[in-house]
């Protein structure tokens, strides 16, 4: 079945520092590809997406690209700041089994000043 | 402005006793999704609706009830049978296969 894998946090960085999370993916098909964050008591936004391979996702700084020969959608930023500081999500929805999204388990990301 | 509303934002119930939350969403989306988070884990699905008047059991139903009665709403009903009903539960909804999932800003349950 269709699953997703995102490296394990949390994760601790100082501002300006460069952010890459892990994301992989096992689907049938051509799974849409998501990235959303969740900041305390809230529920989560999407931050980003690509629909197809090598399509760049990128939105306030972040990035990630759809790639299908290592089946992966790595986050990255060049330049985290303290509002980062966040959970995020890496998501897929794909094929027959569209109707259900599935996410990993989320990276907790911590912003040091 | 178009979105998702879930009320209440913190709810309080005694054991053995059953709860609805709330979800409201004005965006005209066909579908929509309930999702338990516990803490330093990430989302469990309970229930989704595709449509109105047809909705499907995701990967942890047992113990909860939906309904989808109406477009723009999809209750969900915490049941006693629920062993462990105590986190936090997310509802959201989106338009299509490939498109995001909007989503609300959540319901803390505490059952004690």
């Amino acid at each position: 079945g269709n699953s997703v894998t995102q490296m394990e946090g949390p994760v601790t960085l100082s501002e300006e520092a460069f952010l890459t999370i892990n994301c992989t993916y096992t689907a049938t098909g051509y799974p849409s590809l998501f990235w959303y964050v969740q900041y305390p008591g809230e529920g989560l936004q999407l931050l980003l997406k690509a629909t197809k391979a090598d399509d760049k996702g990128s939105n306030k700084g972040f990035e990630a690209t759809y790639r299908k020969e290592t089946t992966s959608f790595h986050l990255e930023k060049g330049s985290v700041q303290v509002s980062d500081s966040a959970v995020y999500f890496c998501a897929l929805s794909s094929g027959s089994s569209a109707s259900k999204i599935i996410f990993g388990s989320g990276t907790r990301l911590s912003i040091r000043p | 402005d178009g979105g998702i509303t879930q009320s209440p934002k913190y709810l309080f119930r005694k054991e053995g006793q059953n709860v609805t939350l709330s979800c409201e969403q004005n965006l005209n989306h066909d579908a929509m999704y309930w999702y338990r988070q516990d803490p330093g884990q990430g989302l469990r699905l309970i229930y989704y609706s595709q449509i109105v008047n047809d909705f499907q059991k995701g990967d942890i139903a047992e113990g909860y009830s939906v309904s989808r009665e109406k477009k723009e709403s999809f209750p969900l009903t915490v049941t006693s049978a629920q062993k462990n009903p105590t986190a936090f539960y997310l509802c959201a909804s989106r338009q299509g296969p490939e498109s995001p999932l909007h989503f609300g800003n959540g319901t803390r349950l505490t059952v004690t």
